[in-house]
């Protein structure tokens, strides 16, 4: 069974820290990572995607995957209150295959 | 910027009723997708489709599930005989055939929430 494993939360920052988020998962398959932010009652929006071990940055948003020891993160930069929402960490095997969900950590990013 | 856009955005029906979920998908994407979230849970995948034909389907999907693409821009999830556990967010997602970065990454419409009395 594939599985995906995230801190449900919630977890709390004060405005204008540094939120960290994390994620791991069990098929060692798998090839690409992915970071989803998701609103209450709203779809996913992908945030970035990583394939390669070491750190990707977007803007106030890093992520950063370790494929030795199964792990991915996600840094969030300078946070704002705009941020609170859950995170989503997926996985796939390959591009395009289906994507397996973690349940989420909730961030709440407190002004 | 394109976006996948679904209907209808709430959808109400008795148990054992047949309903279809509309998606359009981004316009030169390939690939297609169906999920669901039960309120408080997890997404899960249901199936992926391209070239007119299911490339991997889940457990959850079963002989009450469909998938069709009926003409070059709608992509529909019908459930048969819908069962209580049904209720669920169903979101379409596609993604693009080309190369690059960017064959990485399903993009997710708003869904259809789906209510089984």
């Amino acid at each position: 069974q594939k599985e995906v494993e995230q801190n449900s939360g919630p977890l709390s920052v004060p405005e204008g820290a540094i939120a960290s988020l994390n994620c791991t998962y069990s098929d060692r398959g798998s090839q690409s990572f992915f970071w989803y932010r998701q609103y209450s009652g709203k779809s996913p929006e992908l945030i970035m995607f990583i394939y390669s071990n070491g750190d990707k940055e977007d803007g106030r948003f890093t992520a950063q995957l370790n494929k030795a020891s199964q792990y991915v993160s996600l840094l969030i930069r300078d946070s704002q209150p705009s941020d609170s929402a859950t995170y989503l960490c997926a996985v796939n095997r390959q591009a395009g295959t289906a994507l397996i969900f973690g349940k989420g950590t909730t961030l709440s990013v407190s002004s | 910027e394109p976006e996948v856009t679904q209907t209808p955005s709430h959808q109400v029906t008795q148990m054992g009723q047949e309903v279809i979920l509309r998606c359009v998908p981004i316009s030169n994407h390939l690939y297609f997708y169906w999920y669901r979230q039960i309120l408080g849970q997890k997404v899960e995948f249901l199936v992926s489709f391209y070239n007119n034909e299911i490339s991997e389907k889940s457990e959850i999907f079963d002989d009450q599930f469909s998938v069709e693409r009926p003409d070059g821009s709608n992509f529909t999830l019908k459930i048969r005989s819908t069962k209580l556990e049904d209720s669920a967010m169903y979101f379409c997602a596609s993604r693009t055939g080309s190369t690059g970065g960017a064959r990485y990454t399903q993009y997710f419409g708003p869904g259809t929430r789906l209510t089984v009395l």
